[in-house]
């Protein structure tokens, strides 16, 4: 089975400065990982994913996640944020050769003020 | 591409009586659905797999005979909230994985948010 630790509940930030998401799981075989956003009473949408090969993804609207094995994580960064930015943000982990079922995080509400 | 929708977004129902919610996937195939739950700032359950043509697959601790799901076609998945309580308000959201691509995309539909009074 898998996991996914979002620690981070609330991330409030200043228009235009960097933010980072941290992101860990755990599992005891391959797996891929995605980050998803979340618009209030909206579905989900995917940012980026790690599948194989670069561990340095870069996804939609100018965020990347780098995937580190040893440490286990998979942390979502974004060198300027804008206010459009403000959104809840999942980590979610599958096997990659399961049934494609995904754990989700816990999410992290990233807030952008002026 | 890769559309998925749900209907109704939002729905009010009184305690005892059923709802459905429909999934689905504008255009593309998908032969394989999933049904999640999501409380008020929290994240995503999976309830149950929706498997075409078969019965669906549901994750520990969920009642069959209370969310009952049909995948009857290729492009439409059905969530059935029986006899709704008002412990069953949410908000469901399904996804939908793409027959013709690779297992691990699964596109997500809008959200149906139900609320039982």
């Amino acid at each position: 089975a898998q996991s996914v630790t979002q620690l981070d509940s609330q991330v409030p930030v200043f228009e235009e400065a960097p933010v980072e998401l941290r992101c860990n799981y755990s599992s005891s075989v391959s797996v891929y990982l995605f980050w998803y956003v979340q618009y209030p009473n909206q579905g989900l949408q995917l940012l980026l994913k790690y599948l194989s090969g670069s561990t340095l993804v870069k996804g939609i609207n100018g965020f990347e996640a780098e995937f580190n094995k040893s440490q286990t994580s998979f942390h979502l960064r974004k060198p300027s944020v804008h206010i459009s930015d403000t959104a809840e943000y999942f980590c979610a982990v599958s096997e990659t050769g399961g049934g494609n079922k995904l754990t989700f995080g816990t999410g992290t509400q990233l807030k952008v003020e002026l | 591409g890769a559309v998925v929708s749900q209907h109704p977004s939002r729905v009010i129902c009184k305690s005892g009586t059923s709802v459905k919610i429909e999934c689905r996937s504008l255009d593309f195939q998908a032969t394989t659905m999933f049904w999640y739950r999501q409380f008020p700032k929290q994240s995503l359950m999976l309830m149950a797999t929706s498997n075409e043509g078969s019965k669906a697959t549901y994750e520990q601790g969920v009642e069959k005979d209370k969310f009952l799901i049909n995948h009857a076609s290729l492009t439409l998945s059905t969530l059935t909230v029986t006899s709704a309580h008002p412990e069953d308000s949410s908000f469901y959201i399904c996804s939908a994985r793409d027959s013709a691509q690779a297992r691990y995309e699964q596109y997500f539909g809008p959200g149906t948010r139900l609320t039982v009074t």
